[in-house]
Order: structure tokens, then C-alpha cells, then sequence
């Protein structure tokens, strides 16, 4: 059974600062993982999808890499601002269009 | 490109009642999915839709059933509430086929069902 874990699960960092929000899973046959942004009650804004195939993806100041043999991603946030201030979260497919399962996140606030 | 849509936004209800949640998918997706997510925790995933049949299913009891029609709409149905059923239920689509975006899933904004 697929499992997803995320550390830290909580993150405080000054403004302008990079991290380094990091994933992991079980089953390192994925077909693609994807993060996702989500504000306090809102829904998901979809951040990166990897496929499998591939190693990483970029969008802006947003990075984030697979290893899958290792069953591990990272999402990395250049200098971050207080806009970034949210919880993070990544989820996993096992199959094309199927179900994504997903970490609890990592909630992540930015101070000015 | 409204997104997908859900409604309503807010709901509450007391036990033993039903509710009937809505959603409405990106334009050109065809396939819509169901989470539910509990206060501090990840989505789970309740359910599938594609061509008005149910896919895929989670590990969900039968209170929790669907519907999609014909326009790729879906409604999520959920009897005999529990105070547990208490979530956020959010609403995701995706294309099945023929696109770059490889099965990319859109969330909605969620609804927020309250059971009391």
C-alpha cells in the first residue's frame, strides 16, 4: 500500500530565505507525483507535476525534483516571501488517471 | 476557463441526515474525482467518475455513493451523516486521454460540510 510522508511538518523561516520542503513514498512505482499549494479552507492549486520519467520540473521560483528509486521529492521555494505562507502538499498516482494519495503537508509560514 | 466549480460552499446538517454536494469540471476534462479532507489531515480519495461510471473507489462505506452525467458533472451523495463525516470535500478533474498534461488533476475550492 502506497504511503506518503512529509518532513517537516510544520516550517518557520525569515523572509528571502530558500528551503527545502521534502516527500517521500513507499512505492516507487508512480506514475507521476505533483505538488500543491493550499491556503487556510481553501482547495489545492496545483504547483509541479513530475512524471515518472522525469527528474525535475521548474516554475519560477519553485523547484521540484524526483528520485524515484529512492522514493523521495523535494520541493525547493527561492527566496521565499510572505505570499508563500501556506501548507504544502504532495501526492502520488500509482496509474495514469487515477487516484492521487497524498501527505499530510507541511505547512509552511514566511515572516517579513 | 471558470475551473471546476463546487457548491455549495458552506453546509450543515445534523446526524442522520443527507446531503448532495456538487461539482462541476474544468472545460475539456471528462473525469472528475472526490477527496475528502478532515482538519490537519491530507485529501483522501473517495471516488472516481469517468463516461457516468464510478472508476475507482476508496475506502469509503456505501453511504458515500455518486453520479456523473452526461455533461461531466458529478454530484457526491452522502446518507445517514456521522458526526465524523465532518470535512472538507473537495471536487478534481482531469483529462483521460489525448493531452500533454498527463492525467494533471484541478482541485476546487471545496465545500465545507458541517455535521452537528
Amino acid at each position: 500500500k502506497q504511503e506518503v510522508t512529509q518532513i517537516p511538518a510544520a516550517l518557520s523561516v525569515p523572509e528571502g530565505e530558500n528551503l527545502v520542503l521534502n516527500c517521500s513514498f513507499t512505492d516507487s512505482a508512480i506514475y507521476n507525483l505533483q505538488w500543491f499549494r493550499q491556503d487556510p479552507g481553501k482547495g489545492l492549486t496545483s504547483l509541479l507535476l513530475i512524471q515518472s520519467s522525469q527528474r525535475e520540473q521548474t516554475s519560477g521560483r519553485l523547484n521540484a525534483s524526483l528520485d524515484k528509486s529512492s522514493g523521495r521529492s523535494t520541493l525547493y521555494i527561492a527566496a521565499s516571501q510572505p505570499g508563500d505562507s501556506a501548507t504544502y502538499l504532495c501526492a502520488v498516482s500509482n496509474q495514469a488517471g487515477t487516484a492521487l494519495i497524498f501527505g499530510k503537508g507541511t505547512t509552511l509560514s514566511v515572516s517579513s | 476557463d471558470a475551473g471546476v466549480t463546487q457548491s455549495p460552499t458552506h453546509l450543515i446538517k445534523t446526524r442522520g441526515q443527507q446531503v448532495t454536494l456538487r461539482c462541476s469540471p474544468k472545460s475539456g476534462h471528462d473525469t472528475v474525482s472526490w477527496y475528502q479532507q478532515a482538519l490537519g489531515q491530507g485529501p483522501q480519495f473517495i471516488f472516481q467518475y469517468y463516461e457516468e461510471e464510478e472508476r475507482q473507489r476508496g475506502n469509503f462505506p456505501d453511504r458515500f455513493s455518486g453520479h456523473q452525467f452526461p455533461n461531466y458533472s458529478s454530484e457526491l451523495n452522502v446518507n445517514a451523516l456521522l458526526l465524523g463525516d465532518s470535512a472538507l470535500y473537495l471536487c478534481a478533474s482531469s483529462a483521460s486521454s489525448g493531452t500533454s498534461l498527463y492525467n494533471e488533476q484541478f482541485f476546487g475550492p471545496g465545500t465545507r460540510l458541517t455535521v452537528l
